[in-house]
């Protein structure tokens, strides 16, 4: 089946720019998905489709695919934004679901 | 407002089951794709199964024969049987709406989520 690597850990000061990686074998071919969940919450979709954001998501929020990397951009960083985040793809071949192992970010 | 209101969860003992509800308004399910994720303490978030609008169903590999995606569309609410159960289960349940297009799908919508624990 289809594997997503992400760092276990990002740390960024406030005001600066996170950047979470997800890897997969011509990840640039697939739709990634990227979900921010806060501790002992429901994930919450931040990015669907590569790039596009759901209504009610700060502009911050952005992503990009390309090669083997997908990468979650979160610009301007806030103490809010501290939580894991997970990338998704949904497999066709399969009718199932990945998610990346989850990446904790650390707003320092 | 869409919500998906789950219920069902509680501790059993390893070999026995489980019915996990997820109870769903403003949408109908009879429409939508449904999955299950689970994640368990300190871990990541595990794919289990989807159910498609016209009933078909996808597993995970390490629930397949032993849990089963079903969905009343009488009551818009969709269930998760889990049967001999393992420590290993113990998790957070989370029942999620897909949505698909251009062959890729994600979760728009997801449930408060309800922890089974399965010990003696």
């Amino acid at each position: 089946s289809y594997v997503l690597s992400q760092p276990p850990s990002v740390s960024v000061a406030p005001g600066k720019t996170a950047r979470i990686t997800c890897g997969g074998n011509n990840i640039g071919s697939e739709s990634v998905h990227w979900y921010q969940q806060r501790p002992g919450q429901a994930p919450v979709l931040v990015i669907h489709s590569d790039s596009d954001r759901p209504s009610g998501i700060p502009e911050r929020f952005s992503g990009s695919n390309s090669g083997n990397t997908a990468t979650l951009i979160i610009g301007r960083v806030e103490a809010g934004d501290e939580a894991d985040y997970y990338c998704q793809v949904w497999d066709s071949r399969s009718d199932q679901s990945v998610f990346g192992g989850g990446t904790k970010l650390t707003v320092l | 407002e869409v919500q998906l209101v789950q219920s069902g969860g509680g501790l059993v003992q390893p070999g026995g089951s489980l019915r996990l509800s997820c109870a769903v308004s403003g949408f109908s399910v009879s429409h939508n794709y449904m999955s299950w994720v689970r994640q368990a303490p300190g871990k990541g978030l595990e794919w289990l199964s989807v159910i498609y609008s016209a009933g078909t169903t996808y597993y995970a590999d390490s629930v397949k024969g032993r849990f089963t995606i079903s969905k009343d569309n009488s009551k818009n609410t969709i269930f998760l049987q889990m049967n001999s159960l393992r420590a290993e289960d113990t998790a957070v349940y989370y029942c999620g709406s897909l949505y698909c297009t251009s062959g890729s799908c994600y979760f728009d919508f997801w449930g408060q989520g309800t922890l089974v624990t399965v010990s003696s």
